[in-house]
């Protein structure tokens, strides 16, 4: 069984800041996966970043990047240069190797402040 | 090309009534998983499909739930005799493959509300 965890419920920064968002998890897997979704109040929940577990390199994607702690279990998304657009409920998720559906933390409500 | 797609978008339902929702995965996706949203329990993950098939069923919160996939693309997910406690939104996602490694790309999701 997998648990992920988010403590943060809402967070607000101003626009071109930067800020980070919490998740750990706990997982029995050897093999698993990592993602941060984002959900917008349009309710499509967009992947914004994984990471496989075996890879010891943090994911980037332009301005989102992870930090990645294996033996601490924790999995950090930060945003840079936070844009008005980026204001959404963020999810951390986990998968196993297997073909078993995503367990999400509960979310992040980001809110960018002009 | 297009993506996930479900219908309806809002459903408003009778406490007692079936109601049926669907879900278009991307075409070629031989995946298709089924989750729950709700402000009580968050995300939750119901069922998943490879191909026709749903190997494991254990997630579905009752046996008033049901899902089947035909023809290898459209999914309906049905929940029989509806309880206020089934008012969620139900998404859909699809992946190429299933595995852990796959990407899944969600649908807008059915907004349910039972009266």
């Amino acid at each position: 069984a997998q648990t992920v965890t988010q403590s943060q419920p809402e967070m607000s920064v101003q626009e071109a800041e930067t800020v980070t968002l919490s998740c750990t998890y706990d997982t029995s897997e050897n093999n698993y996966y990592l993602f941060w979704y984002k959900q917008p109040p349009s309710r499509q929940m967009i992947l914004v970043i994984r990471q496989e577990a075996y890879k010891q390199q943090n994911a980037t994607e332009n301005r989102f990047s992870v930090n990645f702690q294996k033996a601490a279990k924790s999995f950090s998304l930060k945003i840079s240069d936070s844009q008005l657009g980026d204001t959404a409920m963020y999810f951390c998720a986990s998968t196993g190797g297997g073909a078993d559906g995503l367990t999400f933390g509960k979310g992040t409500h980001l809110i960018i402040q002009p | 090309g297009a993506g996930v797609s479900q219908s309806p978008s809002n459903k408003v339902t009778e406490k007692g009534k079936d109601v049926e929702l669907r879900c278009d995965p991307i075409s070629g996706h031989t995946a298709l998983y089924w989750y729950r949203q709700s402000l009580g329990q968050g995300l939750e993950f119901l069922i998943y499909f490879q191909g026709n098939s749903a190997p494991d069923k254990s997630g579905l919160p009752s046996d008033r739930f049901s899902a089947e996939r035909t023809g290898g693309s459209v999914s309906t997910l049905t929940i029989q005799r509806t309880q206020q406690e089934d008012s969620a939104v139900y998404l859909c996602a699809s992946s190429p493959l299933s595995g852990g490694q796959e990407t899944q790309y969600f649908g807008p999701g059915t907004r349910l509300l039972v009266l």
